[in-house]
């Protein structure tokens, strides 16, 4: 089973500062097969990002994805008020699919 | 739109069992894959079954494997979910899942 490590496990921020964050695999992952996702509080968690850089129909352009073989990010340029929230990596394509614990971006 | 609509959960004993049930619309639904996943009271996302297209391929997480049954309805635009021996830590809410977009889950508490 590959594992997905996220870092850090909480990010504080201030509106319109830059957020990185990451995701390690404990084996290499296909980039097809990496995903990343969005959850706000009481809320269904939405795909941002496939094919590990591909944005998702709507998504705005302050969010990417990058990254290959173990090591992936995912960039938002400019944090909106809205952007606040838990962010998780998710590894599909061959089974089990696995997700990170995830990322809970706070404001600053 | 994609759109698909959980239903089935509530409060089940230990032991017991439950039929999840996913209403899918606006995509051609015999094309694609589904999922189940969940998510525990204030924890992570969860994978925790596949099927394919026309139902004859599943994947089980361990945690799951033997105790839970997907399936599908081709002619209904339909996916299930039968779980049986249910357990404490199988309560979570459940969601569908259709190339990324989740419906809005339903909750299964697992309780005496």
């Amino acid at each position: 089973e590959i594992v997905l490590t996220q870092s850090p496990g909480t990010l504080s921020l201030s509106p319109g500062e830059r957020a990185t964050l990451s995701c390690r695999a404990s084996q290499s992952v296909n980039t097809n097969y990496l995903a990343w996702y969005q959850q706000k509080p009481g809320q269904t968690p939405r795909l941002l990002i496939s094919g590990a850089s591909s944005r998702a129909t709507g998504i705005p352009d302050r969010f990417s994805g990058s990254g290959s073989g173990t090591d992936f990010t995912l960039t938002i340029s400019r944090l909106e008020p809205e952007d606040f929230a838990v962010y998780y990596c998710q590894k599909h394509g061959s089974f089990p699919y696995t997700f990170g614990q995830g990322t809970k971006l706070e404001i600053k | 739109e994609v759109q698909l609509v959980e239903s089935g959960g509530g409060l089940v004993q230990p032991g017991g069992s439950l039929r999840l049930s996913c209403a899918a619309s606006g995509f051609s639904f015999t094309s694609y894959s589904l999922n189940w996943m969940r998510q525990a009271p204030g924890k992570g996302l969860e994978w925790i079954s596949y099927i394919s297209r026309g139902g004859e391929t599943t994947y089980y997480a361990d945690s799951v494997k033997g105790r839970f049954t997907i399936s599908r309805d081709n002619a209904k635009n339909s996916l299930f979910l039968q779980m049986d021996s249910l357990r404490g830590e199988d309560t979570a809410v459940y969601y569908c899942d259709h190339a990324g977009t989740w419906g809005q889950g339903t909750l299964v508490t697992v309780s005496s």
